[in-house]
Order: structure tokens, then C-alpha cells, then sequence
């Protein structure tokens, strides 16, 4: 069935670093690929999407690029803040069932 | 504009009794989602209901859970004679359609704690 790996956490940065969190799916088709965040206490929200190969989602300086020939979607930004700490979900749209992977918790230290 | 609305955010319930969970959708939104998630794991998706049918409950454990989305009122997950186990965030998400590259909006979670 449908599934999704994302690296294993936690990964700790100093503010201003790069981040990369990967991702790769597994899937039948052609599914719609997604990047949730949870901040502590709180439920998810989305950060970004993209629907197709090669399209790049983007948001508060986060992106993702939906890749077919890797099946991944890893999520990059260029310089992390103490607010970007929480745990980040990958996660694939297939059908109506929406599958995440275990998710990965950063930290950003000031 | 209220966004998905769950019920209550923390609960305790001793060994053996019954945990409610409810869930206001999104206003419009007729399907909604519920996932669970243990302590430091990923979401695990559990059941998809429309108003008033259940289209896919192969998350949810065959015994002491159900899921109700009636025609009026919020969604229910209902967990009977509750086990330790079962302490868990439960999350509850909403979409417009069933299709699946429409962004699903999620409630805060409830958080059962069993005693």
C-alpha cells in the first residue's frame, strides 16, 4: 500500500542554518504530496503542497520539490528561526485517505 | 471563520469507561477524518466518514471503537471500556471534497489520557 518515509529526528540547528528534512513515498499512482507542521500543543496545519512532477511548493521561506524519479518530496530552507521548531509530517494524498509519515521534530537553538 | 473544532481538548478516563470525542467541521465541509497519534509516532489515519456513512474504517480497531457523523451535530469517536493503550492525541481533520489533493484542515486534538 501507500506509504511515506520521512527522516528520523530529532535534528537540532543553530538559527540561520540550512535545513533539509527528507522525504520518499510509496505509491500507486500519481498522488498529491503534502508538508504539515505541529506546533506543541496544537493540531496540524499545512505548510505547502504540490499536486504533480516537478511542481515546487513553497511557504514562509519553506519549499518542497515533488520529484517522480526519486518518489521524494524533501523539504529545504535556507536559514531556520527558534519559531520553525516543531515536528514537520510528509505526507501523500491518495484517493480520499491522506497517509503521513512518523514525522520529524526540529529543534533551532538561538 | 471557525476552523475544525474538537471536544474536549484534554480527557481522563479511568480503566473500563467510555471516552466521547467530538468534532465540529470546518462550515461546509462534509467529510471528515480521524487520526490518531501515540506519543512521539506519526498519525495514524483511523476512519473516513461523510454525513451520515462511513466510507473507510480500516484504521479504526474492530472492538470498542466507533465513529459517528450524523446528518446534525459534530462527529463522535466513541472508545468503549477504555484501555491504557488507548491514551493517545485523537486529531480530527475536515475537507470540502473526498478528493485526495484537497488540503484537509485539522482541530487542535483531543488528548486522552487513561488512568
Amino acid at each position: 500500500g501507500d506509504s511515506v518515509t520521512q527522516m528520523e529526528g530529532p535534528v537540532t540547528l543553530s538559527e540561520e542554518a540550512f535545513l533539509t528534512i527528507n522525504c520518499t513515498y510509496t505509491a500507486t499512482g500519481y498522488p498529491s504530496l503534502f508538508w504539515y507542521v505541529q506546533y506543541p500543543g496544537e493540531g496540524l496545519q499545512l505548510l505547502l503542497k504540490a499536486t504533480k512532477a516537478d511542481d515546487k511548493g513553497s511557504n514562509k521561506g519553506f519549499e518542497a520539490t515533488y520529484r517522480k524519479e526519486t518518489t521524494s518530496f524533501h523539504l529545504e530552507k535556507g536559514s531556520v528561526q527558534v519559531s520553525d521548531s516543531a515536528v514537520y509530517f510528509c505526507a501523500l494524498a491518495g484517493g480520499f485517505k491522506t497517509i503521513f509519515g512518523a514525522g520529524t521534530r526540529l529543534f533551532v537553538k538561538a | 471563520n471557525a476552523g475544525v473544532m474538537q471536544n474536549p481538548r484534554h480527557l481522563v478516563r479511568r480503566r473500563g469507561q467510555e471516552a466521547r470525542l467530538r468534532c465540529s467541521p470546518v462550515k461546509g465541509h462534509s467529510h471528515v477524518y480521524w487520526y490518531r497519534q501515540l506519543p512521539e509516532e506519526g498519525l495514524k489515519f483511523m476512519v473516513y466518514l461523510q454525513k451520515e456513512n462511513i466510507i473507510d474504517e480500516s484504521g479504526m480497531p474492530k472492538e470498542r471503537f466507533s465513529a459517528e457523523f450524523p446528518k446534525e451535530g459534530p462527529s463522535i469517536l466513541r472508545i468503549q471500556q477504555v484501555v491504557r493503550g488507548d491514551s493517545a492525541a485523537y486529531f480530527c481533520a475536515s475537507s470540502r471534497s473526498g478528493q485526495g489533493d484537497t488540503e484537509a484542515f485539522f482541530g487542535q486534538g483531543t488528548r486522552l489520557t487513561v488512568v
